[in-house]
């Protein structure tokens, strides 16, 4: 079993509508998680990151965490065709603490079309 | 201004040929890492280092290497070793594992094989 998993994708939605991205999580322990957007050709850029149960907003972005069910989602509202981008979720696992490393999903391809 | 620099963006190698990918950064970061990504996957981790003089193998260290001399530099080094180099090199840094691990992310090195 991977430790982060991430919705297939690619999820196609249109201008104006809320964009939600799933990430599920193997290690119950986890403490902290993060979403990166990464446009095609560039380097990830960090978001968002959440390590208390329920919702944090930071502008259109909110992340959801749900320990119990070990997923954490990002939700986009007015999605815009520049939010064309993958999403890649990454978790700070025990093990991972303990090494000093992140978990990283394989990344969701997300299209915003006009 | 603070930031993580890679050079040189683009990169070609010979078949046989060693070559090395520097990054350097600012951000007085104790930990520092590298990974490949491959044309839609995620992040795969090379190498990584908590402090200076000591470094990690990740989950794809065989044909790469790694020295952490300074705070400030992480240089990766691809070895002839490596039978499929080609592929988006990125460097990135943290604070350590002591705090969220939030990692920033260089501009990358796009390594192609002739």
């Amino acid at each position: 079993q991977k430790e982060v998993e991430q919705n297939s994708g690619p999820l196609s939605v249109p201008e104006g509508a809320i964009a939600s991205l799933n990430c599920t999580y193997s290690d119950r322990g986890s403490q902290s998680f993060f979403w990166y957007r990464q446009y095609s050709g560039k380097s990830p850029e960090l978001i968002m990151f959440i390590y208390s149960n329920g919702d944090k907003e930071d502008g259109r972005f909110t992340a959801q965490l749900n320990k119990a069910s070990q997923y954490v989602s990002l939700l986009i509202r007015d999605s815009q065709p520049s939010d064309s981008a993958t999403y890649l979720c990454a978790v700070k696992t025990p093990r991972g603490s303990t090494l000093g490393r992140l978990y990283f999903g394989r990344g969701t391809q997300l299209t915003v079309w006009p | 201004d603070g930031g993580i620099t890679q050079s040189p963006k683009y990169l070609f190698r010979k078949e046989g040929q060693n070559v090395t990918l520097s990054c350097e950064q600012n951000l007085n970061h104790d930990a520092m890492y590298w990974y490949r990504q491959d044309p839609g996957q995620g992040l795969r981790l090379i190498y990584y280092s908590q402090i200076v003089n000591d470094f990690q193998k990740g989950d794809i260290a065989e044909g790469y290497s790694v020295s952490r001399e300074k705070k400030e530099s992480f240089p990766l080094t691809v070895t002839s070793a490596q039978k499929n180099p080609t592929a988006f090199y990125l460097c990135a840094s943290s604070m350590g594992p002591s705090g969220y691990n939030e990692q920033f992310f260089g501009p990358g090195t796009r390594l192609t094989v002739l």
